[in-house]
Formats: C-alpha cells, structure tokens, sequence
C-alpha cells in the first residue's frame, strides 16, 4: 500500500461503544495530524504528533484520545460520543511540523446513534 | 486569530468558461496551500505557494498567491465536468493549517 490509509472507511457507533480509528502512512513521514471534517463547516484540527511527541491538542474533549506508537502509525479512540461528533474524520501526514505540505488519507465516516 | 474565507461557496459553470476562487486570510502569512476534494474522497493537494507573488500552473487551474493583500485566487479556464469538486484553500499560521470553508465547483455541458 502506498500513501496514507485510514481504517475502517465506514463507523457506526452507539454513544457508549468504544472503537478506534487506525491511521498508516507510508511516505517515511515523522508528523502525523487528525481532522475533523463536518458538514458545512472547514477542517478542523485536532491533533498533531512530530516524532511520535504530541504537538497540538486544539481543545479537543477527552472521549478522543490520541495514541502514535510510532512515526508510522496513528490512532483516534473514541470513547461515550456524541451525536454531533459524527463527521469525516481525516488523518494526515508531512514530511515533519514545518514541512509545507500535507498528505491525507481518505478518511473515516464516523456516524454516531 | 487566523480566519479564512473563501468565495464563492458554491458556482455552477458551464463547460468551456472561466471563472475565479478566492480565498482570503485575516493574518500574515506567506504559505498557503490549494486541495480539491470529491465526494466521499479525500483531500488531494494541487498547490502549494511559498512566498509572494507565487504562481502555479497545472492543466486549466493556476493559483497565485498575494501576501500583501492577503489573498490567494484559483483561476479555472476552460472549465471541464471533471473539475467539479470542492476546492479548499488553507494558510499555514505558526506551523497550524487553517482551512477556507470550501468552494463546491460543479460543472455542466
């Protein structure tokens, strides 16, 4: 596989499931970021990791939790959420924090009942 | 704080014109970055535009890029239906993208 791939495409969850969203780059990348997209609103984001260290959490409440294992890889858990937190959920990746541009994967559409 | 707009939010073309997007930011910033979107797709990057007075051509889309009057526009010429996407323009504030509401292009015969 090549690029940025997010798993699984498609989420349909209850507010109190617990699940994750998986995120995997390969482009040798050292930052990894997570978006949220909803309708008629721009990109928000969320969080940013460079070198496997958080580097941004943009006020983002705590039933998401980040996790970066590695350089490689990203995760979102989600834990007791809300029907507005149903969005298009992107993951991304650079080069390193100041590298000018971005590569997203194609994202994960989050319904939450 | 940084905001980004964008306009227009919706245009509808016919094939074969020319039209304008543009996209304007409310702080200095001399990095701004132009990606299309399809539908259930992801963000797909066309340009990227460092300094000022950048431009940047590819087929019948050319961005450019004015930090003094803090605007960026993405010229479409001769449209095509395979242009209609949602075009996003994002500015790069203090190593953070922060993202333009989006341009929904949609082209037709």
């Amino acid at each position: 596989e090549t690029g940025v791939t997010q798993t699984p495409r498609h989420l349909v969850m209850g507010m109190t499931n617990k699940k994750s969203l998986k995120c995997e780059q390969h482009l040798g990348h050292n930052a990894m970021y997570w978006y949220k997209q909803s309708a008629k609103k721009p990109l928000e984001l969320m969080f940013v990791y460079n070198f496997k260290e958080q580097t941004e959490n943009n006020s983002v409440p705590s039933r998401f939790s980040p996790e970066c294992p590695n350089s490689s890889h990203l995760f979102l858990h989600l834990h007791t959420l809300q029907p507005e937190d149903s969005a298009l959920y992107l993951c991304a990746s650079s080069q390193d924090r100041l590298a000018p541009e971005q590569f997203f994967g194609p994202g994960t559409r989050l319904t939450v009942l | 704080e940084l905001k980004v707009e964008q306009n227009p939010l919706f245009l509808s073309m016919q094939e074969g014109k020319n039209y304008t997007i543009y996209c304007n930011y409310s702080t200095t910033s001399d990095r701004l970055y132009w990606y299309r979107q399809d539908p259930g797709k992801s963000l797909e990057s066309l340009f990227v535009l460092l300094s000022n007075g950048a431009v940047k051509q590819e087929g019948r889309l050319m961005a450019s890029l004015d930090t003094k009057a803090r605007l960026s526009t993405l010229h479409i010429t001769a449209a095509v239906h395979d242009l209609s996407a949602t075009y996003f323009c994002a500015v790069d504030n203090t190593d953070k993208l922060i993202f333009g509401t989006g341009t929904r292009l949609q082209v037709f015969p």
